[in-house]
């Protein structure tokens, strides 16, 4: 079956510092990846996606590149925000979602 | 916007009560799951329904029943509450289409905190 592995936190950065979630999985199959995004009493989000190799999501200035050879989908940021502090989940869906372990991010001004 | 919506943010129930938690979405999509978040374990999927009255176990179905009656409503039962299952309760819904909407992302509630007394 699937699973993933991410990178452990706590990750605690400075404002417009570079942020990077590594992040691998194993499937079976070619997999959808995924990450979302958990901010302080709330529900999970979806933050951005790709459904093959070499895909590139973005959104909020958030990338990661679908890579299939490395069987990775790091989280990239260049320049993070005090709003960024959430937990951070990649997430790989095959027949079901399987969820990485979670990074907690905090940015301080 | 899909709205996944749960019936309860926080709730306080005793040992041996059977508990019900609700989770209604608005958009028409067949797949609904059952989730639950601890610190350290991430999250781990209690039972997922892909359609009216279809159910299947997820990772960590013991103790737990679930209820699909109407497209919209998807019900987690803790037929009788125990300590262990004090957590956080995360519902999403998905649409089907796609083969099992395999490239769909699922849609989240924003989670009931329940704790067993």
């Amino acid at each position: 079956g699937n699973s993933v592995t991410q990178m452990e936190g706590p990750v605690t950065l400075s404002e417009e510092a570079f942020l990077t979630i590594n992040c691998t999985y194993t499937a079976t199959g070619y997999p959808s990846l995924f990450w979302y995004v958990q901010y302080p009493g709330e529900g999970l989000q979806l933050l951005l996606k790709a459904t093959k190799a070499d895909d590139k999501g973005s959104n909020k200035g958030f990338e990661a590149t679908y890579r299939k050879e490395t069987t990775s989908f790091h989280l990239e940021k260049g320049s993070v925000q005090v709003s960024d502090s959430a937990v951070y989940f990649c997430v790989s869906n095959d027949y079901k979602l399987s969820f990485g372990a979670g990074t907690t991010v905090t940015v301080r001004a | 916007d899909v709205k996944v919506t749960q019936s309860s943010r926080y709730l306080v129930k005793r040992t041996g009560e059977k508990v019900f938690l609700e989770c209604v979405q608005d958009m028409d999509h067949e797949n609904m799951f059952w989730y639950r978040q601890d610190p350290g374990l991430g999250l781990r999927l209690i039972y997922f329904s892909y359609d009216v009255k279809m159910k299947e176990k997820g990772d960590i179905p013991e103790g737990y029943s679930v209820s699909r009656e109407k497209k919209e409503r998807f019900s987690l039962i803790l037929e009788s509450a125990s300590t262990n299952q004090t957590s956080m309760y995360l519902c999403a819904s998905r649409t089907g289409t796609g083969g099992r909407g395999s490239n769909q992302p699922q849609h989240f509630g924003d989670g009931t905190r329940l704790s067993i007394l």
